[in-house]
């Protein structure tokens, strides 16, 4: 089977740097996704890591150990906006589907 | 920018009733999926959909679920005889390469069985 941990929620203020961990155990392991999801809504695609190492994307950069099972999400000068949940998600499988962990709630005070 | 489609954006039905929920995946992806997230709760995997056929289901996918691309551009998930507990937001998700972390999802189909 598959398991992915990560805190259940975060809180940080405006401007602050926050990082979301998240560990994992599966089979077939391709890589590591994030996704940020507000309100019910549609989860959007964040980063991939399918390499050990960090990826940068604007504010946000994410991390990838495989020797660890490890990666995390870092966002940086957190804004209101960024207020949602956070998912990470193993890429695996014969047919490389997605397998979400339980999420992280981050709120962002003023 | 393309779009993953779905409707309807919100369906109310009787229990042991049939439900079609359709999708429009984005037009030059191979890779197709349904997930579902109960209110709250983790998206979880349905179902995934290559060269017109499942190529992998989870433990949720029963025999009350199918799945069908009946034509170039749709993509529809079927409960045969809904349940209380099939209440949930039901997501459909596109990529163009396997290999690829990055899923496109619509902006789901929220089912409530009564």
């Amino acid at each position: 089977g598959q398991s992915l941990e990560q805190p259940s929620e975060v809180t940080a203020v405006e401007g602050a740097i926050v990082q979301i961990n998240c560990t994992y155990q599966t089979s077939g392991f391709y890589g590591l996704s994030w996704y940020q999801q507000h309100d019910g809504g549609a989860p959007t695609f964040l980063s991939y890591n399918g390499l050990d190492g960090l990826e940068e994307t604007g504010r946000f950069s994410s991390f990838l150990s495989r020797s660890d099972s490890y990666g995390y999400l870092l966002l940086q000068e957190l804004q209101m906006k960024d207020s949602a949940s956070y998912f990470c998600a193993v890429l695996s499988g014969s047919a490389r589907q997605l397998t979400f962990g339980s999420g992280t709630q981050l709120t962002v005070l003023p | 920018e393309p779009e993953v489609t779905q409707t309807p954006s919100h369906q109310v039905t009787q229990m042991g009733q049939e439900v079609i929920l359709r999708c429009v995946p984005i037009s030059n992806h191979l890779y197709f999926y349904w997930y579902r997230q109960i209110l709250g709760q983790k998206v979880e995997f349905l179902v995934s959909f290559y060269n017109n056929e499942i190529s992998e289901k989870s433990e949720i996918f029963d025999d009350q679920f199918s799945v069908e691309r009946p034509d170039g551009s749709n993509f529809t998930l079927k409960i045969r005889s809904t349940k209380l507990e099939d209440s949930a937001m039901y997501f459909c998700a596109s990529k163009v390469l396997g290999s690829t972390g990055e899923l496109f999802f619509g902006e789901g189909s929220r089912l409530t069985v009564l």
